[in-house]
């Protein structure tokens, strides 16, 4: 168990629509990151977020968007759903100050869009 | 543009012998290198990392080489072990904020 939680673990919704998914991270880690991954694909970075700021941005569509709280969970809201937003999107936490800036990964949320 | 590619998307090594995983990058201005491993349906577990200023990095069974001329980073596992058999995924960092991960290498660890 890596501390980082996500819901939901399944989501399976029509095109059109918007969705949230939820990240809370490892207790004392400021830093939360989104990534999308789809079938037999890597990981694509979509975005950064440190103590409640944006820090950078990868492959996000402008069809998503995300914050981080106060309370220092996340959220990525995706919107006008298509199909081929279909994927797992992980979430990962980190303390984001070395040494070995390793990343600690929830287990995904699975989104299927019909 | 895949700054961070795995061009072997599977591996399959004897338990016991030497496991050596591959990638490569594009751009000279990663600050670090970390190496992935990923079981169905959990989320990548952090293994091993290298700055960029090394180029060797041990922990246990895993090594990591960075050869920075060839932009070229390895893993090394040995022995390997059937509970290794996964995805790895390797993945770099640049400014310190934004990581790049490759397409990843399932590996099978036959007994």
């Amino acid at each position: 168990d890596s501390g980082v939680t996500q819901t939901p673990k399944h989501l399976i919704t029509a095109t059109g629509q918007r969705v949230t998914l939820r990240c809370s991270p490892r207790s004392g880690d400021l830093s939360v990151y989104w990534y999308q991954q789809s079938l037999d694909q890597g990981l694509q970075f979509l975005i950064h977020y440190y103590n409640g700021e944006e820090r950078a941005k990868g492959n996000i569509l402008e069809r998503f968007s995300a914050q981080q709280f106060p309370d220092l969970h996340s959220e990525l809201n995706l919107s006008s759903l298509e199909l081929g937003d279909s994927a797992l999107y992980f979430c990962a936490s980190s303390v984001t100050a070395g040494p070995s800036y390793e990343q600690y990964f929830g287990p995904g949320t699975r989104l299927t869009v019909t | 543009d895949q700054q961070v590619k795995q061009n072997s998307p599977s591996l399959s090594v004897q338990e016991g012998r030497i496991s050596i995983l591959n990638c490569d990058y594009t751009n000279s201005m990663f600050d670090y290198f970390l190496w992935y491993k990923k079981y169905p349906a959990e989320g990548p577990t952090f293994l091993i990392s290298i700055s960029s200023i090394k180029d060797k990095n041990e922990d246990g069974r895993f090594t990591v080489f960075l050869n920075k001329s060839a932009k070229h980073l390895s893993l090394h596992i040995v022995p390997s072990q059937p509970g290794d058999s996964a995805v790895y995924f390797c993945a770099a960092l640049e400014n310190f904020n934004k990581f790049y991960f490759g397409s990843g290498t399932k590996l099978n660890v036959k007994p």
